[in-house]
């Protein structure tokens, strides 16, 4: 299964909304999850099973979809959200997302 | 608190062979597979492959076939990745990451290899 994010890159400000897209070649079966890396860092992960937060996660962060599309949304970004995401699949052996890449507008 | 600890930095020539460990400490090793992903130099994530840590099974993508050997010392609670003949296009960063149900919720702080002449 191939996954595609959009966009590659993001700009927004403190304090928006911002979406990020995951698209699967196939049926994913909600077998999702999203993974956010700052520079120099191993991924952390941040939503599992579509939609279900990791442990110690902000709230701000939730994500949903369904068969081939999936979101992951940030409530209100934080200075701290600076980071590449990255989309996983595991319903059909193991693929990532190529990325996108978020920062500060 | 579970720890994935990598081995340092390593600096090849081409043709050289690598080997990377991956100490796991604060749950029972053979209880969990161990994963590989691989991060060349400004690039994504992409899954290697996994090793089954009870019966020392390797499974790889179908573009680390060959080259890369995955491994145990199950009694020193550590996976191995090997590469041979190493080539510049291995230079990258190399992670281990714990699966917990399929998805990846562990990971070493990831041990960088550069291939150069």
């Amino acid at each position: 299964i191939q996954l595609t994010q959009s966009p590659s890159l993001l700009s927004a400000s403190v304090g928006d909304r911002v979406t990020l897209s995951c698209k699967g070649s196939q049926n994913i079966n909600n077998y999702l999850a999203w993974y956010q890396q700052k520079l120099g860092e191993a991924p952390k992960l941040l939503i599992y099973n579509t939609n279900s937060l990791q442990t110690g996660i902000p709230s701000r962060f939730s994500g949903s979809g369904s068969g081939t599309d999936y979101t992951l949304t940030i409530s209100s970004l934080q200075p701290e959200d600076v980071a590449t995401y990255f989309c996983y699949q595991y319903n059909n052996g193991w693929t990532f997302g190529g990325g996108t890449k978020l920062e500060l507008k | 608190q579970i720890q994935l600890v990598q081995s340092g930095p390593e600096l090849k020539k081409p043709g050289e062979s690598v080997k990377i460990s991956c100490k796991a400490s604060g749950y029972t090793f053979t209880d969990y597979a161990m994963h590989w992903v691989k991060q060349a130099p400004g690039k994504g994530l992409k899954w290697m492959g996994w090793i089954n840590t009870y019966t020392g099974k390797p499974t790889y993508a179908d573009d680390f076939k060959g080259r890369f050997v995955f491994s145990l010392e199950a009694s020193a609670s550590t996976a191995n990745l090997q590469i041979s003949n190493l080539k510049n296009e291995d230079t990258a960063t190399y992670f281990c990451a714990r699966p917990n149900y399929y998805v990846m919720d562990a990971w070493g702080q990831g041990a960088s290899v550069t291939v150069s002449s």
